[in-house]
């Protein structure tokens, strides 16, 4: 089945060491995006992709990057995780316009 | 910034009940979309309502849209206990470009 993947489900990193959090979709949307989303709140956007431009909220941390090297794969590397930086980060992809979105499992990251 | 906002944040009602909930936003939109989340997992995507739609079903799931109150609304009916989840609100950013979630409506459903 067409779906979206991210690995791994559960991450533990220490304070500052930097992590990487991955997707994969074999659904071939145009657009990927990354949320981030903590506990009881709303899932946040951090950025997305169209294609390969890439597309970064105002508000989102330097401390957060993203690739995208092919349409299938996107990455999210957080380059020094603090403790405020333990969620739930979700992939989802859509093709751009009136589309849902189909969201990944998630990867719940903890910081020690 | 937080476009869409659900009331009430938290429902309980019975199997066979039921279930409204309701979500305000503050700008003009494309389309507004509905999603579900169970505990500790991704969100699923429900139904997307355009802005020149007023109403929309999908199974036990009926979405209403008010552009003039800049309000929706997303009724469950005939609950059932696998319905227990968070449901989400979703509207385009200003570039549309991407989905805005309100904070949610955490949804109990007891047999």
């Amino acid at each position: 089945d067409a779906m979206v993947i991210q690995n791994p489900r559960y991450q533990v990193t220490q304070f500052g060491k930097p992590v990487t959090l991955s997707c994969s979709q074999t659904l071939n949307h145009n657009v990927m995006y990354w949320y981030q989303q903590k506990s009881s709140q709303a899932p946040k956007l951090l950025f997305h992709y169209y294609d390969k431009d890439f597309n970064n909220e105002a508000d989102t941390p330097d401390n957060f990057q993203s690739r995208r090297p092919n349409t299938s794969f996107c990455f999210l590397d957080i380059r020094s995780p603090g403790l405020g930086d333990a969620a739930m980060y979700l992939c989802a992809t859509s093709f751009l316009g009136d589309y849902g979105y189909t969201f990944g499992s998630g990867t719940r990251l903890t910081v020690v | 910034s937080q476009q869409g906002e659900e009331d009430p944040q938290a429902l309980s009602i019975q199997e066979g009940e039921n279930a409204t909930m309701n979500c305000s936003y503050k700008t003009s939109i494309n389309n507004l979309q509905w999603y579900r989340q169970n505990s500790g997992r991704g969100l699923v995507h429900l139904i997307l309502i355009r802005s020149n739609e007023r109403e929309k079903h999908s199974g036990r799931l009926r979405v209403t849209l008010d552009t003039s109150k800049k309000s929706s609304s997303l009724l469950i009916t005939a609950s059932r206990a696998a319905d227990t989840a968070s449901y989400f609100c979703a509207t385009d950013n200003q570039a549309g470009t991407a989905l805005i979630f309100g904070k949610g409506t955490t949804l109990s459903v007891s047999s």
